[in-house]
């Protein structure tokens, strides 16, 4: 079936270095893919989205990249702060209003 | 805007009871739907509507029931609870998108943590 795998599921980063998250997808309709951020004991909130006509998209420190070939797409943080330090869910929609998220990373960000 | 507001924030129900959640948004929003969430895991979806009067399961929809007679609110109802109930529920909602090919945002309420013992 449907499904997105996401990795790793931990990540610990020293302050002000960069952190990577990796998902893959299995709906070749997939076509939108939003990133999600959840600290704890609150609500998922969108950081950062990417439809499928784009390779890349960047905010801030924050960038996604896209490669539709391979099914793959990740989250880009730079210049880690401790605030950053979450949850971090990634999704991929086929454009029906339908999403499959993936199991979700805990990165903490070292002082 | 209040966005998705859910109640109750906490509940406690023993096990056999039954409860509905309730879900409200002022957005104006076509889509809504229901996750939970369990301890240290991801979002897996309960039910889902496209619009007042329609409704349809997601992946884990047994043990549960919804229904939308309005565009805004969207109430979870759980009959017969039991343990495995027990999780983090949320409900969200999302807008039909200028280009229809492509989804739009969730907006994602505070949730409510549930406890069945």
């Amino acid at each position: 079936g449907e499904n997105v795998e996401q990795h790793p599921s931990t990540l610990s980063v020293q302050e002000g270095d960069s952190a990577v998250i990796k998902c893959t997808y299995s709906d070749s309709a997939s076509n939108y893919f939003p990133w999600y951020k959840q600290e704890l004991g609150k609500r998922p909130q969108l950081i950062i989205d990417i439809r499928s006509n784009v390779g890349e998209k960047k905010d801030q420190r924050i960038a996604v990249t896209l490669n539709k070939t391979a099914k793959h797409f990740s989250l880009h943080i730079t210049e880690t702060q401790p605030e950053d330090s979450a949850v971090y869910f990634c999704a991929a929609s086929p454009g029906t209003y339908k999403y499959i998220f993936g199991t979700g990373t805990r990165l903490k960000v070292l002082a | 805007n209040a966005g998705v507001t859910q109640t109750p924030k906490f509940r406690i129900l023993k096990i056999g009871q039954s409860m509905t959640l309730q879900c409200t948004q002022d957005m104006n929003h076509n889509y809504m739907y229901w996750y939970r969430q369990d301890p240290g895991m991801g979002l897996k979806l309960i039910y889902y509507s496209v619009g007042a009067g329609i409704t349809d399961k997601g992946e884990v929809p047994n043990g549960y029931n919804v229904s939308r007679s309005t565009t805004e609110d969207f109430p979870l109802r759980l009959e017969l609870a039991a343990p495995s109930q027990t999780s983090v529920y949320f409900c969200a909602s999302s807008p039909q998108g200028a280009i229809l090919v492509y989804s739009s945002p969730l907006h994602f309420g505070n949730g409510t943590r549930l406890t069945v013992t």
